[in-house]
Formats: C-alpha cells, sequence, structure tokens
C-alpha cells in the first residue's frame, strides 16, 4: 500500500488566499484525522472522521476552517481566509480502528 | 482530565549508549499507548503500542516499551542508541473506543558520535 497520501507538500499563500489541503486515506481504513503540528502548540487534533462522517470537530480552531470527507478515498481541509497564524504542517493520519493511526509525510503551510 | 506528559524536552545521549525517554499519563480508563517517531520533514511513524497483556512490548528498530499501572508510565526504551535513532518521540494515549486521542508534547533526541 501507498500509505497515506498527502498534497501539497508544500504551501506557500497570501493571507486572505483560500487553502485547500487533500488526503487520501489507506485503502480500507474507516477513520480519518486531521492534525496541526507548531512548535508553540505541538501536535493539535483539528477533526476526525468516521466512515466518511465528521465525528468530533472541536479541535478546529475557528469558522475559517472545514473539513470534508465526500467519500472514503478522499477528504479536504480548507483555510478560508488564511491568516499568518495558521502556518504550520498539517498531517492527515487513517486508521483501520481508531487507536492505530498511520500518518502522512503532512503540508508545511507558510501564509505570508 | 485525560493528558498524556513527556517532562523531558530534549535528551542528548553518545551512540551506543543506551536510551530511556519518559512518558506519564492521565487517563481515566484502560489507556491504549503508543509510541510515535518523526524524523526531520517526515510524518509520525508508529513504533510500538500496548493494549492489554505482556507490559513490556517489543517494537521496530529495537525499542522496547514498558506499561507501569501503579505509576501511570509507559516509558521507552533501547539499549544500544544508533545515531539514525535522532529525532522527535511522541507517546499518545487513546481508548478503545472511539473518542479523543491525546499526544503528549514530544521529546527531542540528539545523538552525538
Amino acid at each position: 500500500d501507498a500509505g497515506v497520501i498527502q498534497s501539497p507538500r508544500h504551501e506557500v499563500t497570501e493571507m486572505g488566499q483560500e487553502v485547500t489541503l487533500r488526503c487520501k486515506p489507506i485503502s480500507g481504513h474507516d477513520y480519518l484525522f486531521w492534525y496541526r503540528q507548531t512548535m508553540m502548540r505541538g501536535l493539535e487534533l483539528l477533526i476526525y472522521f468516521n466512515n466518511n462522517v465528521p465525528i468530533d470537530d472541536s479541535g478546529m480552531p475557528e469558522d475559517r476552517f472545514s473539513a470534508k470527507m465526500p467519500n472514503a478515498s478522499f477528504s479536504t481541509l480548507k483555510i478560508q481566509p488564511s491568516e499568518p497564524r495558521d502556518s504550520a504542517v498539517y498531517f492527515c493520519a487513517s486508521s483501520l480502528w481508531f487507536n492505530e493511526q498511520f500518518f502522512g509525510p503532512g503540508t508545511r503551510l507558510t501564509v505570508l | 482530565a485525560q493528558s498524556v506528559t513527556q517532562p523531558d524536552i530534549h535528551i542528548t545521549v553518545s551512540e551506543g549508549a543506551s536510551l530511556e525517554l519518559r512518558c506519564n499519563y492521565s487517563y481515566g480508563a484502560t489507556p491504549y499507548l503508543f509510541w510515535y517517531v518523526q524524523s526531520p520533514g517526515q510524518g509520525l511513524q508508529l513504533l510500538l503500542k500496548y493494549f492489554s497483556g505482556d507490559t513490556l512490548v517489543q517494537g521496530i528498530k529495537g525499542f522496547e516499551a514498558e506499561f507501569k499501572r501503579s505509576q501511570s508510565s509507559f516509558n521507552l526504551r533501547k539499549p544500544s542508541v544508533h545515531w539514525s535513532d535522532a529525532a522527535e518521540y511522541f507517546c499518545a494515549v487513546g481508548p478503545n473506543t472511539g473518542n479523543q486521542f491525546y499526544f503528549g508534547t514530544g521529546t527531542s533526541l540528539t545523538v552525538i558520535p
């Protein structure tokens, strides 16, 4: 299996622009997680899905952030409008059942 | 409240020396425990996990961890560190049903020759 795939690997954008991060989970996994990693706050769980349904989005920082999972093989995390404080590495992870998570390589987002 | 504490932000060891990274957790129910490793610019890779049974678990790359319920700890060990072990190590705790999953703040390991 190719593992969890994320795109793009790097994204540089200007404040106010819309940013869309993409994730393809491991085939057959029914949980998908979005994390954000920064030096200041460490690794934060933003949202997770089970069978394409959002289960817990309490970690989403504000309404500018949204996530969707239209099917079992694709998810997006969107930031609109983006701000410099959103600069971070965003990880997607998937699991066959809740606990053992497999992480993607991450998307490094820089908002100027 | 549930939490994971990694008291050591940064550790430096000599190549060939033994290693122990500490992890303490606070969790109301029986925890599932994990150690992940993150190399620079990479995602997190699972090193080992504890669900139940033998409290000493073996993982990849020669790592092991011991679950001690009385101390609420799940420390990671390796008898002889290699330069390639330099990375960030994360301890994590989760329930045995779908719910929140908690990561520690990580321990950065530097290996000197």
